[in-house]
């Protein structure tokens, strides 16, 4: 199993209060991502990363920030929570965009009230 | 329009039976992969197989194939001889380089949810 791990795995917070949630990899991969899932929209891309400082805007990125200042890490941060960002949040990671796989973290699930 | 099309919201099998999970995309990309996940209910998202738009064979991993039908646009998921541990969420999921997939950018159906009865 690739080394992926994410902190915290479960959160309830408050609207208005910002969140950071934490990926952290053990495999040296340069490519890591950020999703969230809900029921009925699968899993949808936030914010991505290419490499230490390198990052991008995915399909649902608005009320999203990220930052990776090394390449085993990649904290996703919620400025100012709201309800509609109650979700499970997947990070994954990958050697290269070409590879064939994809590996996800366990998960972490969040609970805005 | 959506990128990828699970049909099936939920299936039943019989345990020792086979099952065919449908996955449909669409793409203007010569260049794309296809990947299938399986989400237990404990949460953790475990990836079966891939199938890459080049590759001349379809995909097999134990008691999973992929039955890619590139004309038509589609990439089922066979599963052999189910067991009770199979029963899950199941997940497509397209890299496709017109959208963000030179990343690795993935884009996911909706799944479908797999039963299987003793």
């Amino acid at each position: 199993d690739a080394g992926i791990t994410q902190s915290p795995r479960h959160k309830v917070t408050e609207t208005g209060t910002p969140v950071t949630l934490r990926c952290h990899q053990t495999e040296n991969h340069r490519y890591m991502y950020w999703y969230r899932q809900d029921p009925g929209h699968g899993l949808r891309l936030i914010h991505y990363s290419y490499g230490v400082k390198d990052t991008d805007k995915g399909e649902v990125s608005d009320g999203y920030s990220v930052s990776r200042s090394k390449t085993e890490d990649f904290l996703l941060t919620l400025e100012s929570a709201t309800s509609s960002q109650t979700s499970v949040y997947f990070c994954a990671i990958s050697e290269s965009p070409k590879t064939e796989t994809q590996y996800f973290g366990p998960g972490t699930r969040l609970l805005v009230l | 329009a959506q990128k990828i099309t699970q049909t099936q919201p939920g299936m039943f099998v019989q345990e020792k039976e086979a099952v065919t999970l449908d996955c449909t995309y669409d793409t203007s990309d010569p260049s794309y992969g296809l990947f299938w996940y399986k989400q237990p209910s404990s949460g953790e998202m475990i990836f079966l197989i891939y199938q890459g738009s080049y590759d001349q064979q379809n995909a097999t991993e134990g008691r999973y194939s992929l039955n890619f039908q590139k004309a038509r646009k589609s990439a089922n998921l066979v599963i052999s001889a189910s067991q009770l541990g199979d029963s899950a969420m199941y997940f497509c999921a397209m890299r496709d380089p017109a959208d963000g997939g030179s990343q690795g950018n993935l884009i996911f159906g909706k799944g479908t949810k797999l039963s299987v009865k003793p």
